[in-house]
């Protein structure tokens, strides 16, 4: 079974400049979260979406922004890029939203600011 | 506000003994606990998890105990294993309010298992 798969692995930009990454989740989930990971705030979370609609958001500013497709791949964006914005992005997914249910990662989007 | 911390940033254990990671948490809201396993360039790879119903689940070499009144978890993993060694992630999520759906992580227990 085919994990969450994200893209591109690998992302250098510049500052002011806006990025796209993207995420598919494991088949048959319909719940995708995003999460920040940086050295010194740790894992941080973003947004979820269920069902193309999002349930759920971190403390970001409005530059990160998402969407779900009807076939549940996710995309994140981020505009304005900023020095700070550096990070890894890590996508997850689940069947459902909330409950009991773990999420599942993959290998997420290192994202370079220059 | 760090609502999940792990307190110990390493660990240090020897092949075959017991690897005790702990992990506290401040919110009463939390009702659903896990653990992932960390390598480097990886994403977190989900390991165990319980319920705030539950006191102890096990999977295999790996047993997560919670103690609700102290807000306390902790992963047993016996017995440990070279492969073992990477970075452990206490996670906590709440079936409603402002957690609802997302993970609140600690910061991480860097676990050496040495042969």
């Amino acid at each position: 079974k085919a994990g969450v798969t994200q893209t591109p692995r690998y992302l250098i930009k510049t500052r002011g400049q806006q990025v796209t990454l993207s995420c598919s989740p494991i088949s048959g989930h319909r719940s995708v979260s995003w999460y920040q990971q940086t050295p010194g705030q740790g894992l941080q979370f973003l947004f979820e979406y269920f069902s193309e609609t999002q349930r759920n958001k971190g403390n970001f500013p409005g530059r990160f922004s998402g969407r779900q497709f009807s076939n549940s791949r996710s995309e994140m964006n981020v505009s304005t890029l900023e020095l700070g914005d550096s990070a890894l992005y890590l996508c997850a997914s689940r069947y459902r939203t909330g409950g009991d249910q773990p999420q599942h990662f993959g290998d997420g989007t290192r994202l370079s600011i220059l | 506000d760090q609502q999940v911390k792990q307190n110990s940033p390493s660990l240090s254990v020897q092949e075959g003994r017991i690897s005790i990671l702990n992990c506290d948490y401040t919110n009463s809201m939390f009702d659903y606990f896990l653990w992932y396993k960390k390598y480097p360039a990886e994403g977190p790879t989900f390991l165990i998890s319980i319920s705030s119903i539950k006191d102890k689940n096990e999977d295999g070499r790996f047993t997560v105990f919670l103690n609700k009144s102290a807000k306390h978890l902790s992963l047993h993993i016996v017995p440990s294993q070279p492969g073992d060694s990477a970075v452990y992630f206490c996670a906590a999520s709440a079936a409603g309010g402002t957690s609802y759906g997302k993970l609140t992580f600690g910061q991480g227990t860097i676990l050496t298992v040495h042969p």
